[in-house]
């Protein structure tokens, strides 16, 4: 079964606007951490924004932000004040207590596009 | 320049060649793992190695095979591959143990892939 789902194939933002990217999992752990991670066509994997399973704050790293709904299992990344390099494909991924080393399950994916 | 490097960044091969992939990193970290990633699919996790043990085989043919010789270097040979294998092969690595599963000190670093395509 799929653990991470992300429900939007594609998105469209302008320039300097705010746009949030879905993110639900599933997960039986009381421990787990949730991150987001950044694909630009070059294919490197560029890590974003954790959140921990615990943590009773929403994470922030300068303008991405992690709307974290513990209840309804969503782990939302905002991004705010687009830029056209923010362009890219968004990967959300957890990894569980039970996870091998510390290997992440990912989503499919969303497909970012700012626009001037 | 990143931390994990991968060659080639790509290969094209037949399905009789012997091929080998591969990734070094230069973070000191002590795990490293193999992710493929196909179109319109997730990552799929292939093999993980921590302080240079393989820790999980995730299902994967025999037609790859890992290899890590040191905490600093993976490969992954391919022999008698099919089209259906042609894909992004990302490398990663992070520092296992060094804390919780619900500490963020434990983020995967990746290499920039290598493009694998499959005659």
């Amino acid at each position: 079964a799929q653990k991470i789902t992300q429900t939007q194939p594609g998105m469209f933002v302008q320039e300097k606007e705010a746009v949030t990217l879905d993110c639900t999992y599933d997960t039986s752990d009381q421990s787990y951490g949730l991150f987001w991670y950044k694909q630009p066509s070059s294919g490197e994997m560029i890590f974003l924004i954790y959140q921990g399973s615990y943590d009773e704050q929403n994470a922030t790293e300068g303008r991405y932000s992690l709307n974290f709904q513990k209840a309804r299992k969503s782990a939302n990344l905002v991004i705010s004040a687009s830029q056209l390099g923010d362009s890219a494909m968004y990967f959300c991924a957890m990894r569980e207590g039970t996870s091998s080393g510390y290997a992440l399950n990912f989503g499919k994916g969303t497909s970012l596009l700012v626009t001037p | 320049e990143t931390g994990v490097t991968q060659t080639p960044r790509h290969l094209v091969m037949g399905m009789t060649n012997k091929k080998s992939l591969k990734c070094e990193q230069h973070l000191g970290h002590n795990a490293m793992y193999w992710y493929k990633q196909s179109a319109k699919k997730p990552l799929e996790l292939m093999f993980v190695y921590s302080l240079e043990e393989r820790v999980e085989n995730n299902s994967v043919p025999s037609r790859f095979s890992p290899e890590c010789p040191n905490s600093s270097h993976l490969f992954l040979h391919l022999h008698t591959l099919q089209p259906e294998d042609s894909a992004l092969y990302l490398c990663a690595s992070s520092q296992d143990g060094a804390s919780s599963v619900t500490s963020n000190t434990g983020e995967l670093f990746f290499g920039e892939g290598s493009r694998l395509t499959v005659l």
